[in-house]
């Protein structure tokens, strides 16, 4: 049972570039959140979603695409990476929302140059 | 605005003495309260959680949090730290919108 597999875990791009960072889970859990962890910021939500085709911003969405077609990946995209989303990213789920558990995943490291 | 502050950025403690990592919160209305942790490349793990009722609550690996909504505070204690607890701590508060504090991390001296 993988649980919450983000890929890939290490990214450099150039500054412009498209990235999309992966999340896929297996838990069928209806919520899934991206955040961003930085030094000194801990960790700031850009966006989730409580069901597939249902998105929400979260508190730095600016920059950042997500979709949600199916219940079990939730795709994060940067659409022209610059510096400062330089950072690791979490993806986490939770079995529904309004203060359930999130779980987890092992985080991408991504480097814009 | 919702907000979390984690006034210690590092505490370095003594392996068998005691901890409280401080966590203060704005929100609007009763929060969700909790403690994550973090070890060096993984993702986060809950401690422990607080919705209503008692208002110490008991997490996993011996640790506890106590809510005063006076304070506007929900700190997290252990008895006696083990090496093992040496990582970075979060506290975080909200319901899907979720804010993290900026964490705390947690050094432990043989």
């Amino acid at each position: 049972d993988a649980g919450i597999t983000q890929s890939p875990r290490y990214k450099i791009t150039e500054t412009g570039r498209q990235v999309t960072l992966m999340c896929h889970q297996t838990w069928s859990h209806s919520y899934m959140f991206w955040y961003r962890q930085d030094l000194g910021h801990g960790l700031r939500l850009i966006y989730y979603s409580a069901a597939a085709d249902i998105t929400d911003k979260g508190e730095v969405p600016d920059g950042y695409v997500v979709s949600r077609s199916k219940t079990e990946n939730f795709p994060l995209t940067l659409e022209s990476a610059t510096r400062s989303q330089t950072s690791v990213y979490f993806c986490a789920t939770s079995q529904a929302g309004s203060g359930n558990e999130q779980f987890f995943g092992p985080g991408t490291r991504l480097t814009v140059l | 605005a919702q907000s979390v502050t984690q006034p210690d950025i590092h505490i370095t403690v003594s392996e068998g003495a005691s901890l409280e990592l401080r966590c203060n919160y704005s929100y609007g209305a009763t929060p969700y309260l909790f403690w994550y942790v973090q070890s060096p490349g993984q993702g986060l793990q809950l401690l422990l959680k607080y919705f209503s009722g008692d208002t110490l609550v008991q997490g996993i690996k011996g640790f506890e949090a106590e809510f005063k909504r006076s304070q506007s505070s929900f700190n997290l204690r252990k008895p006696s730290v083990h090496w093992s607890d040496a990582a970075e701590y979060f506290c975080a508060v909200g319901n899907n919108d979720m804010r993290f504090g900026a964490g705390t991390r947690l050094t432990v001296k043989p």
